[in-house]
């Protein structure tokens, strides 16, 4: 069964705090993905990668970046968070020219 | 600029009758399009999708159908259950470039008994 994991479901921080967000998928998918979720907003690519140790930036990169050394694993670091960075963290992994992503269960990340 | 919209934030319907949920694009470029569904605290699951080549897709109670003309497509499901009390999104993915999917902002359907 495929699987994308994603390391913490619920986080507190404090603003200015540095965040890691993981997630890892056991399907062996070159391409990986960080989106966010908000309410209104839809899923919005913040950041995603097509290989190891390459990093493309999506429609929202501003107060993120991200880390690719492992083909099965994507983090994603908020140097400095903010309260506008509060939403729900979704990662996916997919086969390159494949219609279909598959969901990690998510992060709901709230910056106080 | 939203180049896939869902302008209907959210649906309620009645059990047994058909859901018909819409999505609209923008991007001529886009050549396959997904939905998928979410519960609450979990992540989207894939429902069903439609390569543009093609005008109609189905998949048991669910039935996709893409009018490129209109760049206009919908989801019907019928009949309606309970378990199919979700938020929907539609997703459109460009022809060439990049392999990411574009999403629209959702639309909460409710399944009344």
């Amino acid at each position: 069964d495929v699987k994308v994991t994603q390391s913490s479901r619920y986080l507190v921080k404090r603003t200015g705090e540095k965040v890691f967000l993981e997630c890892v998928q056991d399907m062996d998918h070159e391409n990986m993905f960080w989106y966010r979720q908000d309410p209104g907003l839809g899923l919005r690519l913040i950041y995603f990668s097509y290989d190891v140790k390459m990093k493309e930036k999506g429609d929202i990169p501003e107060g993120y970046s991200v880390s690719r050394e492992k083909k099965e694993r994507f983090s994603l670091i908020l140097e400095s968070a903010s309260t506008n960075q509060t939403s729900m963290y979704l990662c996916a992994s997919s086969f390159p020219d494949a219609g279909e992503l598959f969901f990690g269960e998510g992060s709901r990340l709230t910056v106080l | 600029d939203q180049q896939v919209k869902q302008n209907s934030p959210s649906l309620s319907v009645q059990e047994g009758r058909i859901s018909i949920l819409n999505c609209d694009y923008t991007n001529s470029m886009f050549d396959y399009f997904l939905w998928y569904k979410k519960y609450p605290a979990e992540g989207p699951t894939f429902l069903i999708s439609i390569s543009s080549i093609k005008d109609k897709n189905e998949d048991g109670r669910f039935t996709v159908f893409l009018n490129k003309s209109a760049k206009h497509l919908s989801l019907h499901i019928v009949p309606s259950q309970p378990g199919d009390s979700a938020v929907y999104f539609c997703a459109a993915r460009e022809i060439q470039g990049a392999q990411k999917l574009v999403f629209g902002q959702g639309t909460r359907l409710t399944i009344n008994p």
